[in-house]
């Protein structure tokens, strides 16, 4: 079985600074990662995921994530955040032979853009 | 194309009372989650549907919960009676792609009991 683990609950950042969320997941199989942001009142949206080849994934908004497999993460990173990126950000995992293909999700963590 | 649809939006009721929640996933999309997200948590699955069969409701509490997809489309998810403690957001989502796993959320139900 998959687990998640999301380090930070909140990370706050002054605006046009870099960021980095932090994930690490634990597995006996190889995985599938993603990242999923949710703006305020608002669903999930699919930000970037991995299923193989090269380790640094990019995505929508300007966000990368690297996958690490001998430090089993996969940290999310921007060069510079705005305003717009206040939301809450989620990693999940899947193990990529699992017959039923379900994410296991980490808690999230809330990014918190000052001015 | 149109996104997952959910409603409705928002929903206030008093305990013991029952609810229900209504999802239309992406067009052609087999599969179609319900997930119980509590306020500081992340998802959690109550059910997944494979076109109008259960792939899991292991998660599901079955003695005040249930959810349907009668023609494999559109599902609802409905509680009877309702506890304090199923105040949450209810996400609905569908894929395509199962092996990639990638899902699309609808906007969520927030259910608050009181």
């Amino acid at each position: 079985a998959q687990s998640v683990t999301q380090l930070d609950s909140q990370v706050p950042v002054f605006e046009e600074a870099p960021v980095e969320l932090r994930c690490n997941y634990s597995s006996s199989v190889s995985v599938y990662l993603f990242w999923y942001v949710q703006y305020p009142n608002q669903g999930l949206q699919l930000l970037l995921k991995y299923l193989s080849g090269s380790t640094l994934v990019k995505g929508i908004n300007g966000f990368e994530a690297e996958f690490n497999k001998s430090q089993t993460s996969f940290h999310l990173r921007k060069p510079s955040v705005h305003i717009s990126d206040t939301a809450e950000y989620f990693c999940a995992v899947r193990g990529e032979a699992d017959s039923n293909y379900q994410l296991i999700w980490g808690a999230g963590t809330k990014l918190i853009i000052k001015p | 194309e149109a996104g997952v649809a959910q409603s409705p939006r928002y929903k206030i009721i008093e305990k013991r009372q029952s609810v229900a929640f209504w999802c239309n996933p992406i067009s052609g999309h087999a599969t179609l989650y319900w997930y119980q997200q509590i306020l500081g948590q992340g998802p959690k699955l109550l059910i997944q549907f494979q076109n109008n069969g259960v792939v899991d409701d292991s998660q599901l509490p079955k003695d005040r919960f249930s959810a349907e997809r009668l023609k494999g489309v559109d599902s609802t998810l409905k509680i009877q009676p309702a506890k304090l403690e199923d105040s949450a957001v209810y996400l609905c989502a569908s894929s395509l792609d199962l092996a990639t796993g990638t899902q699309y959320f609808g906007p969520g139900t927030r259910l608050t009991v009181t």
